[in-house]
C-alpha cells in the first residue's frame, strides 16, 4: 500500500539555522499539507498545497515559513531561521481528492537547541 | 472556532473490554476522520465519516456521527494490548477552498492486558 514519507526522521539544529524537512506524498495525490504537533499537544494546521501554490495557511505559518514542490514528487517545508518553539513533531500529509482521508507521513522530530 | 474535542482525556480498560471515545465540534463539516498515534509517532488512518452518513464500520471499529449534536463516537470493540494508544478525531470543512484538519486534543487509550 503506498504511503507518504518524510525525511529525516530526527533533525537536530541549532537556533537560527534553516532546516528544510522533506515529504514524498502518495503519488496519485493531488492535496499537500504539513501539520505540527508539539510535545503533549494537538495536531496543528500549518500549510496547504494544491496545484503548485498555498491555498491556505495558518497563523503560525508567517514569513520564517515556505514550501515547495520541486521535483514533482517531493514537498518541502523551510524554516528559514529556527526558534526553540519550532520544536515539534512535523507532519506531511496527502489527499486524492476532498471526500478521502488525509494520510499522514511519520513524522520529523525537530529539535531546536 | 471549528474544533474537535475528545471526551474523556485518558481512559484505561482491561483487554476485552469495549471502549468508547467521544468527539464533539463546534461548526459544520464535510466529514470527520479519527487517527490513531502510537506514543511519538506518526498518525494513522482509521476511518473517515461524512457528513450524510451516521454509522460506519470497519473491522472490530465503529464510529457514528450525530451532525445534530455535532458529535462523533469511535468505539472499539474487543480491546486488544495494541490498541493502546492517543485516538483523534478531526474535522474537515472545506470553506471557500480551505482544506484542513483540525484536530482535538485526544484520547489516551490504555488496555491492561
Amino acid at each position: 500500500e503506498p504511503e507518504v514519507t518524510q525525511t529525516p526522521s530526527h533533525q537536530v539544529t541549532q537556533m537560527g539555522q534553516e532546516v528544510i524537512l522533506r515529504c514524498v506524498p502518495i503519488s496519485n495525490h493531488l492535496y499537500f499539507y504539513w501539520y505540527r504537533q508539539i510535545l503533549g499537544q494537538k495536531v496543528e494546521f500549518l500549510v496547504s498545497f494544491y496545484n503548485n501554490e498555498i491555498s491556505e495557511k495558518s497563523e503560525i505559518f508567517d514569513d520564517q515559513f515556505s514550501v515547495e514542490r520541486p521535483d514533482g514528487s517531493n514537498f518541502t517545508l523551510k524554516i528559514r531561521s529556527t526558534k526553540l518553539e519550532d520544536s515539534a513533531m512535523y507532519f506531511c500529509a496527502s489527499r486524492r481528492g476532498f471526500l478521502i482521508g488525509q494520510y499522514f507521513g511519520p513524522g520529523t522530530r525537530l529539535t531546536v537547541t | 472556532s471549528q474544533q474537535g474535542e475528545e471526551d474523556p482525556q485518558a481512559l484505561s480498560i482491561q483487554e476485552g473490554e469495549n471502549a468508547t471515545m467521544n468527539c464533539s465540534y463546534k461548526t459544520s463539516i464535510n466529514n470527520l476522520q479519527w487517527y490513531r498515534q502510537n506514543s511519538g509517532r506518526g498518525l494513522v488512518h482509521l476511518i473517515l465519516i461524512r457528513s450524510n452518513e451516521r454509522e460506519k464500520h470497519s473491522g472490530r471499529l465503529r464510529v457514528t456521527l450525530d451532525t445534530s449534536k455535532k458529535s462523533s463516537s469511535l468505539l472499539i470493540t474487543a480491546s486488544r494490548a495494541a490498541d493502546t494508544a492517543s485516538y483523534f478525531c478531526a474535522t474537515d470543512a472545506i470553506i471557500q477552498g480551505a482544506q484542513k484538519l483540525v484536530f482535538g486534543q485526544g484520547t489516551r487509550l490504555t488496555i491492561n492486558p
